[in-house]
């Protein structure tokens, strides 16, 4: 079993609707959780980062941590085609060092 | 520099070359990070920096592969007679601190092993 899991995709969803992105990671002792974009051939840039229980919202963006459950979510709402991309979901491990990161959801906003 | 710099772009080896892929971090920036993507991967964890010091070398492959940061600033991966295994994407990352602080990517190195 790989420390952090998500659907690999393709998820697609229409232009307006709301897309929920999910990742579980193994290590309950875990503090930091990271949600990246990523465009084909481009470098990982951070969404949002969550590190208490409960819901954190920016803009179009919503991440959500249970901790006891093990897992996080990303839910973009109205969502657009420019926010076709793969989403990685991030663990920091307990150290506070590297970031173990899952495959990634590749996400397909259609108009 | 405004982000993580890295150079080269693209890299074409042939099988048994040494490659050095170089890092310049976001200034100020103490910790540094490598990461291996491969294709349709998430990255993965290969050794960390705090200033000049290696203090996470865990999750490189084999002692094929050797990192330097030797004034804290600038980084150097290098891997010793590539092999076509080692093809992927190489990905720098810089951080402020450790504790909660945001890692920042440079736009990586693609290295192709013929």
């Amino acid at each position: 079993q790989k420390e952090v899991e998500q659907n690999s995709g393709p998820l697609s969803v229409p232009e307006g609707a709301i897309a929920s992105l999910n990742c579980t990671y193994s290590d309950r002792g875990s503090q930091s959780f990271f949600w990246y974009r990523q465009y084909s051939g481009k470098s990982p840039e951070l969404i949002m980062s969550i590190y208490s229980n409960g819901d954190k919202e920016d803009g179009r963006f919503t991440a959500q941590l249970n901790k006891a459950s093990q897992y996080v979510s990303l839910l973009i709402r109205d969502s657009q085609p420019s926010d076709s991309a793969t989403y990685l979901c991030a663990v920091r491990n307990n150290a506070g060092n590297m970031l173990t990161f899952g495959g990634g959801t590749r996400l397909m906003v259609k108009p | 520099g405004a982000g993580v710099s890295q150079s080269p772009r693209y890299k074409v080896a042939k099988r048994g070359q040494d490659v050095a892929l170089r890092c310049d971090p976001i200034s100020g920036h103490v910790s540094l990070f490598w990461y291996q993507q491969a294709l349709g991967q998430g990255p993965e964890f290969l050794t960390y920096f705090q200033n000049e010091a290696q203090l996470d070398k865990s999750g490189l492959p084999s002692d094929r592969f050797f990192a330097e940061r030797p004034e804290g600033s600038v980084s150097t991966l290098k891997i010793q007679r590539t092999q076509q295994e080692d093809s992927a994407v190489y990905l720098c990352a810089s951080s402020f601190g450790v504790a909660k602080n945001i890692q920042y990517f440079g736009a990586g190195t693609r290295l192709s092993v013929l």
